[in-house]
C-alpha cells in the first residue's frame, strides 16, 4: 500500500527556519516524483514544485523558486520542504503528492498536510 | 506558464441533478488535464486523469472529457458525497498549475 506520511503541524515566529518532511513507503521512492502543493486559508490549490530523487532533478513553480527549497533523503524515502526564514503569507498547509508526469499526469497519492502558522 | 480558468467559480445543486464542470486552458494541452475533489479538512482526491480516465475507485458517475484547450467534468447524478471543491490540473509543462476550484454545494 502506498503511503505519504507527513510530518505534524508547526508554529513558527517570522524570520524562522522550517523544514517539513513526506515519508514514502510502498512504492520506489526513488523512481517517481515527489512534490508539494500549498494550500492559504480558505483558497485554492498551489502547486510549489516536485523532485525526482533517482537524480535530484527539482521542477519549481515560478512563484516558489527562490523562496522554498525543495529536496529528497533516497536512504529514508523522505522528501522535504524547507524555507529559510518565515514570513506570516506561509500560513498555509503543505501537501504532498506522488505525481506521474506527461500526458497521463496525476497525483494519485497525497500526504495528509502539514499546517505550518507562522504568527509572531 | 500555462493557466488554467474554471467555470463556473461555485454552484448550488439538488441531489441526482447533472454537474457540468469546465476547464480552460490559456493554450493547447493535448488531454494532459487531471481533475480532483476535496473535502474540508481533507487532501484532494483523484477523479480522473488524461482528460478522459477515470480513476479506480472512483463512481462511474463522474466523466471527464476534451483536449486541446477545453475540457469538462461531468457528474451524471449528483450524490450527497459528490458536495466538495473540484480542480482541474494541467501536465503539459512544467509547472503544472491548478485551476482556481469550482465549489459545489447544496442547492
Amino acid at each position: 500500500e502506498v503511503q505519504l506520511v507527513q510530518s505534524g503541524a508547526e508554529v513558527k515566529k517570522p524570520g524562522e527556519s522550517l523544514k517539513i518532511s513526506c515519508k514514502g513507503s510502498g512504492y520506489s521512492f526513488t523512481s517517481n516524483w515527489i512534490g508539494w502543493v500549498r494550500q492559504m486559508p480558505g483558497k485554492g490549490l498551489e502547486w510549489m514544485g516536485i523532485i525526482y530523487p533517482a537524480d535530484s532533478d527539482t521542477r519549481y513553480s515560478p512563484s516558489f523558486q527562490g523562496q522554498v527549497t525543495i529536496s529528497a533523503d533516497k536512504s529514508v524515502s523522505t522528501a522535504y520542504l524547507q524555507w529559510s526564514s518565515l514570513k506570516a503569507s506561509d500560513t498555509a498547509i503543505y501537501y504532498c503528492a506522488r505525481w506521474l508526469t506527461g500526458t497521463a499526469g496525476r497525483a494519485e497519492y497525497w500526504g495528509q498536510g502539514t499546517l505550518v502558522t507562522v504568527s509572531s | 506558464a500555462i493557466q488554467l480558468t474554471q467555470s463556473p467559480s461555485s454552484l448550488s445543486a439538488s441531489v441526482g441533478d447533472r454537474v457540468t464542470i469546465t476547464c480552460r486552458a490559456s493554450q493547447g494541452i493535448s488531454s494532459a488535464v487531471a481533475w480532483y475533489q476535496q473535502k474540508p479538512g481533507k487532501a484532494p482526491n483523484l477523479v480522473i486523469y488524461g482528460a478522459s480516465n477515470l480513476e479506480s475507485g472512483v463512481p462511474s458517475r463522474f466523466s471527464g472529457s476534451g483536449s486541446g484547450t477545453d475540457f469538462t467534468l461531468t457528474i451524471s447524478s449528483l450524490q450527497p458525497e459528490d458536495f466538495a471543491t473540484y480542480y482541474c490540473q494541467h501536465f503539459n509543462s512544467f509547472p503544472y498549475t491548478f485551476g482556481p476550484g469550482t465549489k459545489v454545494d447544496i442547492k
